[in-house]
């Protein structure tokens, strides 16, 4: 079967850094998106890896390994509209998104 | 520029009632989805449509269908509505299956 996992929920200080991972057990895979929810809203999209390596956008950088089916979310200096769920989607072979579940990031001051 | 919109925003339906969900998105994607989201878990695709005229069954289709009469518009139709049906929807729209998929504000949907 195809799987997701992320922690449940995580807490944070704020300016700190944080690090949330992901794994994934998918039949085949064509990309790994990053997405983040605030409560009550739709998610937005934060990064996407379909190569092994590092994605660094502004505060945020994603890392994909392929090999080892695992990918983090990196978030630097941690703010209080930091607070959300971090959403980790895996593309299979028929380009479906599979979601996980989501990982709920608590900001504490 | 609307991105994707979605209508109602909330409804209260009673068990076996019937109601549509209206998705419209007006950036000539071609793809379009819809995902359902229960409290702390992650989305379930519903259906999804790679252009007009054409849809197919995502991981939890029944009790659901769709049309894709335009590139613009995705309604979904719940017929015989259950408790199990409460939830969030989400509709999303995007350029190709390998890009970023963008959302409307989502339906919540309570059955009773």
């Amino acid at each position: 079967g195809q799987n997701i996992d992320q922690p449940t929920e995580m807490t944070a200080t704020e300016g700190a850094i944080v690090q949330i991972n992901c794994t994934y057990q998918t039949s085949g895979f064509n990309g790994l998106f990053w997405y983040q929810q605030h409560a009550g809203e739709a998610p937005t999209f934060l990064s996407y890896n379909v190569l092994d390596g590092l994605e660094e956008k502004g505060r945020f950088s994603s890392f994909l390994s392929r090999s080892k089916g695992y990918s983090y979310l990196l978030l630097k200096e941690l703010q209080m509209k930091d607070s959300a769920s971090y959403l980790c989607a895996v593309t299979d072979s028929n380009y479906q998104l599979i979601w996980g579940a989501g990982t709920k990031l608590i900001i504490k001051p | 520029n609307a991105g994707v919109t979605q209508t109602p925003k909330f409804r209260i339906l009673k068990i076996g009632q019937s109601m549509t969900l209206q998705c419209t998105q007006d950036m000539n994607h071609n793809y379009m989805y819809w995902y359902r989201q229960d409290p702390g878990m992650g989305l379930k695709l519903i259906y999804y449509s790679v252009g007009a005229g054409i849809t197919d069954k995502g991981e939890v289709p029944n009790g659901y269908n769709v049309s894709r009469s335009t590139t613009e518009d995705f309604p979904l139709r719940l017929e015989l509505a259950a408790p199990s049906q409460t939830s969030v929807y989400f509709c999303a729209s995007s350029s190709d299956s390998y890009n970023e998929q963008f959302f409307g504000p989502g339906t919540r949907l309570t059955v009773l």
